[in-house]
């Protein structure tokens, strides 16, 4: 079936700097690729809708300053979470559209200090 | 707006035996797509299963299956055979079966915990 690969699997930073995590289709090209956010215990919120060569489609309450979100290829977004702060603390998914199904990333673990 | 309900925040099965999860949601929609999503502890999501929902017959995977009621708007996931790797959050999802607008609404997840 179709991968997708994310990096880092976990990260640490210091508050005020900023942390990129990068999203990969590695076996299917991706024209849309999608950022959750999930926090303990709880269910995916969907942050943004990221369309391969366009801007990103942010949902209603999402910061779209603090969270860059770049799809330059169909095969690789990135997520950028800009001057981080310790309520940005959590763990972070992409998946990948491949016909009608998507494919998730194993997340991303961020904890800001 | 579509909407996903699952009521059961957690169950729990004693391994080998069968266990249901149950999911509603509410949509205008003709045209859609149902899901299955597991979560294991390592917090990979795997698809467990999908429904058409123009298709009347129920989907199956293996121990896996649904109870697809279209006018009451349920989507329910059997386990058979319960096995201790089925431990896991298990979420409904919703798709539109629209190009463009292919974004997966989640419910809130049931924990499922399987004893031996």
């Amino acid at each position: 079936g179709a991968v997708v690969s994310q990096h880092p699997s976990w990260v640490i930073c210091k508050s005020g700097t900023s942390v990129k995590i990068e999203c990969r289709s590695l076996d299917f090209q991706a024209t849309t690729m999608f950022w959750y956010r999930q926090f303990p215990k709880q269910s995916l919120m969907l942050m943004a809708t990221s369309n391969e060569g366009s801007k990103a489609t942010y949902e209603q309450g999402v910061e779209k300053d603090k969270f860059l979100i770049n799809h330059a290829s169909l095969t690789l977004s990135t997520l950028t979470v800009t001057s981080a702060h310790p309520e940005d603390s959590s763990f972070y998914i992409c998946s990948a559209r491949d016909l009608n199904e998507q494919y998730f990333g194993p997340g991303t673990r961020l904890t800001v200090t | 707006a579509q909407t996903v309900t699952q009521s059961q925040p957690e169950m729990s099965v004693q391994e080998a035996e069968t266990v249901t999860l149950s999911c509603t949601y509410d949509t205008s929609e003709n045209n859609y797509y149902l899901f299955w999503y597991k979560q294991p502890p390592s917090r990979q999501m795997i698809l467990v299963i999908r429904q058409e929902a123009y298709k009347q017959q129920n989907a199956t995977e293996n121990r896996f299956s649904v109870n697809f009621q279209k006018a009451a708007k349920s989507f329910s996931l059997k386990i058979s055979d319960s096995q201790l790797g089925d431990t896991a959050m298990y979420f409904c999802a919703f798709m539109k079966h629209e190009i463009g607008t292919d974004k997966l609404i989640f419910g809130t997840g049931t924990r499922l915990q399987v004893f031996p």
